[in-house]
């Protein structure tokens, strides 16, 4: 059982170069989530999805863009890669309800020059 | 302005020693969560609390969720090497539903 997968693991983007987060999970959670982490703010919330179809903003969605088309996957799309984008970005998901918990992949370190 | 204040931010420790991490907020909160992250890897989940004034235990860690469910402490007694890690609390708001907002944090090392 594979939980959350994400991929690349790294990557390097120029300014302005855009590219795709890839997020599968194959515990048919409805919910899926993404989040970036910088150091000492904690996590911050970039889009989040409650089924396939549904898409949300979350506390910072600017400069990024989501789908969900099925189930399991749910790519985050930078655009315009900017310097501040620099960041350990975080997929998750989760069963029914926020209370079952988060189940989070193991990230994906950007770092844009 | 963080919605899930942690304190402290950092803490160093000798094994053996007894720690408390405290998650406070202004916001009333439907459930509130604990995790455990190591580098390189996602946070994982050591419990959910939903109920004012419950007390979880997990061997040596013990978590509680105030009455008002509005703060949460976590206790470790007699750290292990093992505790050491980035422990983060997150709640969801009983406004928001389907997404939990995190506390930037705690990073506990224990030294042998």
């Amino acid at each position: 059982n594979a939980g959350v997968t994400q991929t690349p693991k790294f990557r390097i983007l120029k300014i302005g170069q855009s590219m795709t987060l890839q997020c599968a999970q194959d515990m048919n959670h409805n919910y899926m989530y993404w989040y970036r982490q910088d150091p000492g703010m904690g996590l911050k919330l970039i889009y989040y999805s409650v089924g396939a179809g549904i898409t949300d903003k979350g506390e910072v969605p600017n400069g990024y863009n989501v789908s969900r088309s099925t189930t399991e996957d749910f790519p985050l799309r930078l655009e315009l890669a900017a310097p501040s984008q620099t960041s350990v970005y975080f997929c998750a998901s989760s069963y029914l309800t926020v209370n079952y918990g988060y189940t989070f992949g193991s990230g994906t370190r950007l770092t844009v020059v | 302005t963080q919605l899930l204040e942690q304190s402290p931010q950092f803490l160093s420790i000798q094994e053996g020693e007894n720690l408390t991490v405290y998650c406070n907020s202004s916001s009333v909160f439907s459930s509130l969560q604990w995790y455990r992250q190591e580098p390189g890897e996602g946070p994982v989940l050591l419990v959910t609390v939903v109920t004012g004034g419950e007390v979880k235990k997990l061997k040596r860690l013990t978590f509680q969720f105030g009455d008002a469910r509005k703060d949460s402490s976590l206790h470790i007694t007699a750290a292990q090497p093992g505790d050491t890690g980035l422990y983060l609390c997150a709640g969801e708001e009983e406004t928001s539903g389907s997404r939990l907002t995190f506390g930037e944090g705690t990073q506990l090392t224990v030294n042998p």
